[in-house]
């Protein structure tokens, strides 16, 4: 099946470093999307991407969507405690029917006091 | 917006007991809900997905006789995991969306802790 390669696997930083993870596929996604799970919950969207070039913010939060349409990236500046969790990136490929969206293995951050 | 309520969740029962997990989407109709299964340190695998009045698509390998899904309404659908064995222990995750415009994003529920002894 079509695959998400996320990365890094995990990340140990110090508060108030910023963060940057990826994913990238061989396959055209038409949207990207950022999650955040917090241990026993449920992912959490953070970021939605439309458009191919796109960059959005949410807070510290900022996200691409790839020129190419196969990438994407999420940026944390000036990381907090409460940034740990486990970050998933997710998308429907192009033309893809049902909304399915097929997600990475995670990035799970962790902060340093 | 877009609140997804999974209920309950957590569940320890006895090995052969069936268990219903619920799914309901509070403030949007959710004209598609999905079912997840969540592996320990492990990405979210998709089960199955499910529209509103009509029959579930299974993934690959996992079992309908098993993992019973129904999709009666807007906001509700069920997962029943049948005569549950302790290798169905997992974290199980539902979501929904809804196609009134496009490309709208899936929103998940808290999940619920199945463990069977």
């Amino acid at each position: 099946g079509q695959q998400l390669n996320q990365s890094p696997q995990s990340m140990f930083i110090q508060e108030g470093e910023d963060v940057s993870m990826n994913c990238t596929s061989s396959s055209i996604f038409n949207t990207w999307l950022w999650y955040k799970q917090d241990p026993g919950e449920g992912p959490v969207l953070l970021i939605a991407l439309y458009k191919a070039g796109e960059l959005t913010s949410n807070g510290r939060l900022t996200a691409q969507f790839g020129i190419t349409r196969k990438d994407s990236f999420l940026n944390i500046s000036a990381s907090i405690p409460s940034d740990v969790g486990i970050y998933f990136c997710a998308g429907p490929f192009y033309n893809t029917n049902a909304g399915k969206s097929t997600f990475g293995d995670g990035t799970t951050l962790t902060v340093k006091p | 917006g877009a609140v997804v309520s999974q209920h309950p969740s957590r569940v320890i029962c006895k090995s052969g007991t069936s268990v219903k997990i619920e799914c309901r989407s509070l403030d949007f109709q959710a004209t598609t809900m999905f079912w997840y299964r969540q592996f320990p340190k492990q990405s979210l695998m998709l089960m199955a997905t499910s529209n509103e009045g009509s029959k579930a698509t299974y993934e690959q390998g996992v079992e309908k006789d098993k993992f019973l899904i129904n999709h009666a309404s807007l906001t509700l659908s069920t997962l029943t995991v049948t005569s549950a064995h302790p290798e169905d222990s997992s974290f199980y995750i539902c979501s929904a969306r809804t196609e009134e415009t496009r490309n709208q994003p899936q929103h998940f529920g808290d999940g619920t802790r199945l463990s069977i002894l």
